[in-house]
């Protein structure tokens, strides 16, 4: 099977302007969260979504925000930038309610660089 | 707050030796734990996980250990390899959502030949 993939790989963006992040998770997954990872903060929970809705929100302000597709592929979109997004943001896929399905695995991120 | 503590930043092994890093965690709701293995610019890898009416879990050359009593948990490799050299997270989840990983800070480990 296909892992998850995530595109753009890499984005730089300016303060002030929105961007929009993809990911498509390996197949029959049907949920998929997304995390952020900075040096300071670590790997932090942005928000999950299965079966197009979102079940689960990290602490994260209202900037960010996501959807999930019928066909499970989400998308992540940050509006107003701020230097601080500048971050590597990951997504990761399950199959919850399946045994063993609780692991989630992961995309190779996209590393986002606001100027 | 942090709900899971990994207290060495980075740990050194000889090759062919035994490597442990270990985990903390304070929520005893947790009830499912993972490590992750990951490089610079990449997704985290999955290795292994614990379900918490495990005490052990084996899979090839790592084993995770898991001590419910004292909130802790261990990543076994044996033996270490060149290729293990990498930043190793553990994980957990289980309290507000089996999809939301809590990770701690990372341990940053080192294959010495």
């Amino acid at each position: 099977k296909a892992g998850v993939t995530q595109t753009p790989r890499y984005l730089i963006k300016t303060r002030g302007q929105q961007v929009t992040l993809s990911c498509s998770p390996i197949s029959g997954h049907r949920s998929v969260s997304w995390y952020q990872q900075t040096p300071g903060q670590g790997l932090q929970f942005l928000f999950e979504y299965f079966s197009e809705t979102q079940r689960n929100k990290g602490n994260f302000p209202g900037r960010f925000s996501g959807r999930q597709f019928s066909n499970s592929r989400s998308e992540m979109n940050v509006s107003t930038l701020e230097l601080g997004d500048s971050a590597l943001y990951l997504c990761a896929s399950s199959t919850p309610g399946l045994a063993g399905g609780d692991t989630q695995y992961f995309g190779p991120g996209t590393r986002l660089t606001v100027l | 707050d942090q709900q899971v503590k990994q207290n060495s930043p980075s740990l050194s092994v000889q090759e062919g030796r035994i490597s442990i890093l270990n985990c903390d965690y304070t929520n005893s709701m947790f009830d499912y734990f993972l490590w992750y293995k990951k490089y610079p610019a990449e997704g985290p890898t999955f290795l292994i996980s614990i379900s918490s009416i495990k005490d052990k879990n084996e899979d090839g050359r790592f084993t995770v250990f898991l001590n419910k009593s004292a909130k802790h948990l261990s990543l076994h490799i044996v033996p270490s390899q060149p290729g293990d050299s990498a930043v190793y997270f553990c994980a957990a989840s289980g309290f507000q959502g089996a999809q939301k990983l809590v990770f701690g800070q990372g341990t940053r480990l080192t294959i010495n030949p």
